[in-house]
């Protein structure tokens, strides 16, 4: 199985920084990575796919890139609702898996 | 709107069975690849199975091949998940998540239940 991997696992940030979560995948996945924001008690939400592709409906301050193995996502100007667990996945090949996940926090 | 409400979890003790259903409404289930994705307490995500639009052909993690079946009925609108022979590293919430209508891109989920909690203990 690809083995995803994330870091940070969790960050503290302040309202308007600029954040970069990176995730990695153990064989190249080309763009095959989606990922999801999940709040507390929530279901996840799917934010982008095809490793740069913002879901229809999500703010524009969400922007991924990254190809092969390495990923990021980057969120320009952190906003209170953006505080959250970040998942990435892999749907290259099966079975599909997840990075363990980055939490964000109030700072 | 796109809904998707499962049911069917609850305690349980190794070795026994349990069998989830999710009814989808606001799109055409028959068109969709749909997924199962489980997480355990305080836990990341775990894919579990998925299931093409016609059944047909069915994916499963290695640690349910062989005690995790995934079927759907369309004509209901549902997808179900057997569980059997249960252990205590089955103990999650269990999402039915909505893949896409194309093999390329069934992979990821852009609509999810709230998820239904098994618990596997003795």
């Amino acid at each position: 199985a690809i083995r995803m991997t994330q870091s940070p696992s969790s960050f503290s940030a302040s309202t308007g920084d600029r954040v970069t979560i990176t995730c990695r995948a153990s064989q190249g996945i080309s763009s095959y990575l989606a990922w999801y924001q999940q709040k507390p008690g929530k279901a996840p939400n799917l934010l982008m796919y095809a490793s740069s592709t913002l879901r229809s409906g999500v703010p524009s301050r969400f922007t991924g890139s990254g190809s092969g193995t390495d990923f990021t996502l980057t969120i320009s100007c952190l906003q209170s609702e953006d505080f959250a667990t970040y998942y990435c996945q892999q749907y290259y090949t099966y079975p599909f898996t997840f990075g363990p996940g980055t939490k964000v926090d109030i700072k | 709107e796109v809904q998707l409400v499962e049911s069917g979890g609850g305690l349980v003790q190794p070795g026994e069975s349990l069998r989830l259903s999710c009814v989808a409404s606001g799109f055409t289930f028959s068109s969709y690849w749909m997924s199962w994705v489980r997480q355990a307490p305080g836990k990341g995500l775990e894919w579990v199975a998925d299931i093409k639009q016609d059944g047909s052909d069915k994916y499963y993690v290695d640690s349910v091949k062989g005690r995790f079946t995934i079927s759907r009925d369309n004509a209901k609108n549902s997808l179900y998940l057997q569980l059997n022979s249960l252990r205590a590293e089955d103990t999650a919430v269990y999402y039915c998540a909505r893949g896409a209508t194309t093999v390329t891109a069934r992979g990821y989920f852009d609509s999810w239940g709230q998820g239904t909690l098994v618990t596997v203990s003795s």
